[in-house]
């Protein structure tokens, strides 16, 4: 049981590429969704999803797109990268009142 | 809107020293509360909740009591070790605790014992 699972770990991008981040849980939650965290700023959501089918904007939702064809996997993606999109992201699944959180992937865009 | 403000850090105590780290809240409706800590070089992890006021949560010699009067969940641990050295992070969702809530984190707080 892997749980929630992230990759890359660490990627650096120039300004203006895209890329997406890989998300995916084996746990069967209808839950997940994408944060980023910065220093001092704790953790800010980013997209959620419902269930599959269902996509919802979080409070930091500009300049990323979410997808969710299966339970499985919620891949968040960086149309066009900018430096203001460095940071740590953070998928995570949720069941009654907690949330499960992946590894992380720390994002630099140069 | 919602919001958590926490302690700035870091925060550094010897081993077996008592912590306390301050939380406090602004939500419209009734939240519920949590704390979790992140370790180094991963992710979150639940370390306890509280679900209505006054409720006590607590979990590996952590506890915090849901204040309603003074909008406060604030973290205690009466003798701290060098394994609690993680960033702890206050947070709150405002939806009843059911699947699909959205959590609001505080900037986080990290704490750093030494033997």
């Amino acid at each position: 049981n892997a749980g929630v699972t992230q990759t890359p770990k660490f990627q650096v991008l120039k300004t203006g590429q895209s890329m997406t981040l890989q998300c995916a849980q084996d746990m069967n939650h209808e839950y997940m969704s994408w944060y980023r965290q910065d220093p001092g700023m704790g953790l800010r959501l980013i997209h959620y999803s419902v269930g599959a089918g269902i996509t919802d904007q979080g409070e930091v939702p500009n300049g990323y797109n979410v997808s969710r064809s299966t339970t499985e996997d919620f891949p968040l993606r960086l149309l066009s990268a900018a430096p203001s999109q460095t940071s740590v992201y953070f998928c995570a699944t949720q069941q009654g009142y907690e949330q499960y959180f992946g590894p992380g992937t720390r994002l630099t865009v140069t | 809107g919602d919001s958590v403000t926490q302690m700035e850090g870091p925060v550094t105590l010897s081993e077996e020293a008592f912590l306390t780290i301050n939380c406090t809240y602004t939500a419209t409706g009734y939240p519920s509360l949590f704390w979790y800590v992140q370790y180094p070089g991963e992710g979150l992890q639940l370390l306890l909740k509280a679900t209505k006021a006054d409720d006590k949560g607590s979990n590996k010699g952590f506890e915090a009591t849901y204040r309603k009067e003074t909008t406060s969940f604030h973290l205690e641990k009466g003798s701290v070790q060098v394994s609690d050295s993680a960033v702890y992070f206050c947070a709150l969702s405002d939806q009843g605790g059911n699947a699909g809530n959205m959590l609001t984190f505080g900037g986080g707080t990290r704490l750093m014992v030494k033997p």
